[in-house]
């Protein structure tokens, strides 16, 4: 089944201990990007990358990481998380091919920093 | 950059029409529309293209005016599966890259 993996589902950890969220499709996408998702602002980019080793910010960048050493791997790190980016994170990849390039997202991190 | 939705919620019972419009301050290449229903994950309705096409998705269509650069999504005699957050998503380039989201319209459907 194609889809978008993300692990874990939730996690609640404290501040200033590093995490990495995991994101994997088996699609063969070249196109790969992390949101978050607040109340009442919708989903904002984190960052993204248009193939292997390439990485561009989004809108909200600082504080997160992420490398693409592998075509289907897209983790997301927080070096030293902090209550403010206790949110909803979604991965997402798609084919960039033509112009119909959708978005298909994973099922979501829920993120709590203390 | 973010777009503008509006409006933020609307309340229907089965059977009537919505509209959600999406607008931007910059020029587009296309607009994008996904659907969330809560607890889950966006999921893609469709993409227009700069040039002023329609789509329709079942009784889900939409618009994309490039002059005015705004989209709108119409729902016609909208069913209770239509519940959820309503997002459209810009891209100003050719290729995906940065895609910006709108603060979302959240479309609650009644029997």
């Amino acid at each position: 089944e194609a889809q978008v993996t993300q692990n874990p589902r939730y996690l609640i950890t404290v501040t200033g201990k590093k995490l990495t969220v995991t994101c994997s499709q088996n699609m063969n996408h070249e196109y790969m990007s992390w949101y978050r998702q607040d109340p009442g602002l919708g989903l904002r980019q984190i960052y993204y990358s248009m193939n292997v080793e390439v990485t561009d910010k989004g809108d909200v960048p600082e504080g997160y990481k992420v490398s693409r050493k592998e075509k289907r791997n897209f983790p997301l790190i927080l070096e030293s998380p902090s209550p403010n980016q206790t949110s909803l994170y979604f991965c997402a990849s798609s084919l960039l091919t033509g112009n119909n390039s959708p978005l298909h997202f994973g099922n979501g991190t829920r993120l709590t920093v203390t | 950059q973010q777009p503008v939705q509006s409006p933020q919620a609307v309340i229907l019972r089965e059977g009537e029409d919505a509209v959600i419009n999406c607008s931007s301050s910059k020029a587009l290449y296309s607009v994008h529309w996904y659907r969330q229903k809560h607890g889950e994950a966006p999921v893609f309705l469709m993409i227009l293209l700069k040039g002023g096409e329609q789509k329709g998705h079942d009784k889900i269509s939409a618009s994309f005016n490039e002059k005015k650069q705004q989209s709108s999504l119409y729902l016609t005699a909208s069913q209770l599966s239509y519940s959820g957050t309503y997002f459209c998503g810009l891209q100003r380039g050719s290729t995906l890259g940065r895609l910006y989201f709108g603060r979302g319209t959240q479309l609650t459907v009644w029997p």
